[in-house]
């Protein structure tokens, strides 16, 4: 399997522009993730999905961001409009559930920069 | 309160000396999972290690050990032999199950830096 895909892998983009981020998961699972990582505030949990439905969205700093999972093999994440403070690296990981507990594989994360 | 605490922010070690990088977890769940990633200059996070609160056995893989304590409630990780590969951010995390093991909670990290 390829791993948990994400594009872009960097952006840079103008303060104001809308920014869509996207994923895909490892096929088979149905637990999908999105973290976002800054040197203050480490990785913290945006938003997850359970098979593409949204579970927990109270990471989500603020109404500007918002995140889809139209189908189990694709998420999008997106900020408008984005704002400098929302430089950051952003992952996606992906899950599977089952007996037991399995770990999350994480993608290789698009590096926002909002100039 | 943090739930996870890597009180180490950075390590600088010359190669092939043992380092531990210290994880202490907070929780009221009698039944969590605790994991170590790796995420290396490339940025990607690499996952090492599970293991569940009823295991305490310590776990080696090679260069890497793995110390759990409930009593101190304490994962710790020991690289021996420490290789300039090894250079990178560590990060502990927690699952609980009153979270239906949803999700991870991350501790801030420790840079490892390995000489050589």
């Amino acid at each position: 399997d390829a791993g948990v895909i994400q594009s872009p892998r960097h952006e840079v983009t103008e303060m104001g522009q809308e920014v869509t981020l996207r994923c895909k998961p490892i096929s088979g699972h149905d637990y999908l993730f999105w973290y976002r990582q800054t040197m203050m505030r480490g990785l913290e949990l945006l938003i997850y999905f359970n098979n593409n439905v949204p579970i927990d969205d109270s990471g989500m700093p603020e109404d500007r961001f918002s995140a889809k999972m139209p189908n189990a093999s694709f998420s999008t994440l997106k900020i408008q409009p984005s704002e400098p403070r929302d430089s950051a690296v952003y992952f996606c990981a992906s899950r599977a559930s089952g007996t037991g507990f399995t770990e999350a594989f994480f993608g290789q994360g698009t590096r926002l920069t909002v100039v | 309160a943090q739930k996870v605490t890597q009180a180490q922010t950075e390590i600088s070690v010359v190669e092939k000396e043992d380092v531990t990088l210290d994880c202490v977890y907070e929780t009221r769940d009698t039944t969590y999972y605790l994991f170590w990633y790796k995420q290396p200059p490339s940025g990607e996070l690499v996952f090492l290690i599970r293991r569940n609160s009823f295991d305490e056995q310590n776990e080696i893989s090679g260069r890497y050990s793995w110390n759990f304590q409930k009593s101190t409630s304490s994962f710790n990780f020991t690289i021996t032999a420490s290789q300039v590969v090894d250079s990178a951010v560590y990060f502990c995390a927690l699952s609980e199950a009153s979270s239906g093991y949803s999700t991870l909670t991350f501790g801030k990290g420790t840079m490892l830096l390995v000489s050589p």
